[in-house]
């Protein structure tokens, strides 16, 4: 176990659904991820949070909302997808602003998009 | 725009085998880089990592990496492979100017027949 855990690690929705992806980080990090991850492609960087404060987005579609209520927790709100954002969603954090920024990894949550 | 490239989307190895992959970034500053492993069905977990320092890296399970600042390379390396090490491995890199963010490479499937 890393310390960051995801629920669910497997959901199934339809294009029309609304659902919520959690992860909750017990490493006492100041900086919460979401990644994207599908085959044969470098890991997506979807939102960074620092502090509870969004600093990144990119370019992420808007039918994908984050939601940061503090430090260790993170959460993705999902509506109106489309089969191609089905992919395995990641969640890492990490210490921002001091030593080597090594990010820790959930399991992820497993998306299929019908 | 940076990035890393990982040469090698697949490597097939029998067991006893030496292994190299290599990893090449695009930035000319500062970085820490690392090196991450994804056994099949678990999370995302730290191989090693540089920060500063002695250039040639030991990580766990027996593998190394060396960094070469002319090169822009940070390869990957374990003298004799075991089946276990069959996982996706996955080159990140931290440059001086993305404060806390990485940047990844697409990742390398080692399979190691046993």
């Amino acid at each position: 176990e890393t310390g960051v855990t995801q629920t669910p690690r497997h959901l199934v929705m339809g294009m029309t659904n609304k659902k919520s992806l959690k992860c909750e980080q017990h490493l006492g990090h100041n900086a919460m991820y979401w990644y994207k991850q599908s085959a044969k492609k470098p890991l997506e960087l979807m939102f960074v949070y620092n502090f509870k404060e969004q600093t990144e987005n990119n370019s992420v579609p808007s039918r994908f909302s984050p939601e940061c209520p503090n430090s260790s927790h993170l959460f993705l709100h999902l509506h109106t997808l489309q089969p191609e954002d089905s992919a395995l969603y990641l969640c890492a954090s990490s210490q921002a602003g001091q030593g080597s920024h090594e990010q820790y990894f959930g399991p992820g949550t497993r998306l299929t998009v019908t | 725009a940076q990035s890393v490239s990982q040469h090698n989307h697949h490597v097939i190895l029998s067991e006893a085998a030496s292994l190299e992959l290599g990893c090449n970034y695009s930035y000319g500053g500062t970085v820490n880089l690392f090196w991450y492993v994804q056994y099949p069905g678990q999370h995302l977990q730290l191989l090693l990592k540089y920060f500063s320092g002695d250039p040639l890296v030991k990580g766990i399970k027996g593998f190394e990496a060396e960094f070469i600042k002319s090169k822009f390379s940070f390869n990957l390396r374990k003298p004799s492979v075991q089946w276990s090490d069959t996982a996706e491995y996955f080159c990140a890199v931290n440059p001086s100017n993305s404060n806390y963010q990485l940047i990844w490479g697409a990742g390398t499937k080692l399979i190691i027949k046993p």
